[in-house]
C-alpha cells in the first residue's frame, strides 16, 4: 500500500515551453504532497508543500510563478514548469503524506520525473 | 536550521561484507532521523526511522541504524551486503511539530562488487 506515481517519467522540451508533471497517490488520500528537485549527485531540495484545496507553500528562493503547483484533489498534485529554460533541467520528485492509519505522517515518494530542456 | 552531512560520496564493498554508511546531523532539539534508499526508476523508500526510545533502530532489508546523541550521528549498518543493495542512500533529519518534513543529506552511492 501507499504507492505514489509520477507522470511522465521523463520529458524533453524546448526552451520557452511549459511542462506539467503529475503526482498521484494511488491507494490513499493525501491532503499534503511535496515537490522536490534533485540535481545529479546531490541532495533532494524541497521546493514546495502542496495542500489540497489551498495555495502551495514555497520554500525560500523558489519562484512561485515559475513553478506552478495545483492540488485539486486528494490524490493529485501537479507541478507546471512555465517557460522552461535549460537551467530548469533536473530530476523532480514528489511525495505524499499519509494522514491516517498505521503509517500516519509517513511520506511516500514517487519515482521521479527527469526533465530536460533543450 | 537543521542539516545533514553524509561524508562519503560513494562506498564500495564486496558482496557479503559488512556495511556502515555515515551520517551526521545538526539540529537544536531531539531530531527525527531517517534513512532512505533510492534505486533507479523507483521512488525513495524508507529503510528506518528514529523518533524516540531505543537508540538502535531496526529497519527493512536487514538494515539497522544507531542514534548517538553525543556524536550527532545516525550511521546505517548491515552485517552482510547483497548485490541488490547497490543504490543511493540518503540520511535525513526532520523537524518536530508533527510534520516530520525531512531535510536530506547529499546521499552516498553504494557499489557492491561480486
Amino acid at each position: 500500500g501507499a504507492v505514489v506515481s509520477q507522470h511522465p517519467s521523463w520529458v524533453i522540451c524546448k526552451s520557452g515551453t511549459s511542462v506539467k508533471i503529475e503526482c498521484r497517490s494511488l491507494d490513499f488520500q493525501a491532503t499534503t504532497m511535496f515537490w522536490y528537485r534533485q540535481f545529479p549527485k546531490q541532495s533532494l531540495m524541497l521546493m514546495a508543500t502542496s495542500n489540497e484545496g489551498s495555495k502551495a507553500t514555497y520554500e525560500q528562493g523558489v519562484e512561485k510563478d515559475k513553478f506552478l503547483i495545483n492540488h485539486a484533489s486528494l490524490t493529485l498534485s501537479t507541478l507546471t514548469v512555465t517557460s522552461a529554460h535549460p537551467e530548469d533541467s533536473s530530476f523532480y520528485i514528489c511525495s505524499a503524506r499519509v494522514t491516517s492509519g498505521r503509517k500516519y505522517n509517513e511520506q511516500f515518494f514517487g519515482p521521479g520525473t527527469r526533465l530536460t530542456v533543450l | 536550521a537543521q542539516s545533514v552531512t553524509q561524508p562519503d560520496i560513494h562506498i564500495t564493498v564486496s558482496e557479503g561484507a559488512s556495511l556502515e554508511l555515515r551520517c551526521n546531523y545538526s539540529y537544536g532539539a531531539t531530531p527525527y532521523l531517517f534513512w532512505y534508499v533510492q534505486s533507479p526508476g523507483q521512488g525513495l523508500q524508507l529503510l528506518l526511522k528514529y523518533f524516540s526510545g531505543d537508540t538502535l533502530v531496526q529497519g527493512i532489508k536487514g538494515f539497522e541504524a544507531e542514534f548517538k546523541r553525543s556524536q550527532s550521528s545516525f550511521n546505517l549498518r548491515k552485517p552482510s551486503v547483497h548485490w541488490s543493495d547497490a543504490a543511493e542512500y540518503f540520511c535525513a533529519v526532520g523537524s518536530g511539530g508533527g510534520s516530520y518534513i525531512p531535510t536530506f543529506g547529499r546521499g552516498t552511492s553504494l557499489i557492491v562488487h561480486p
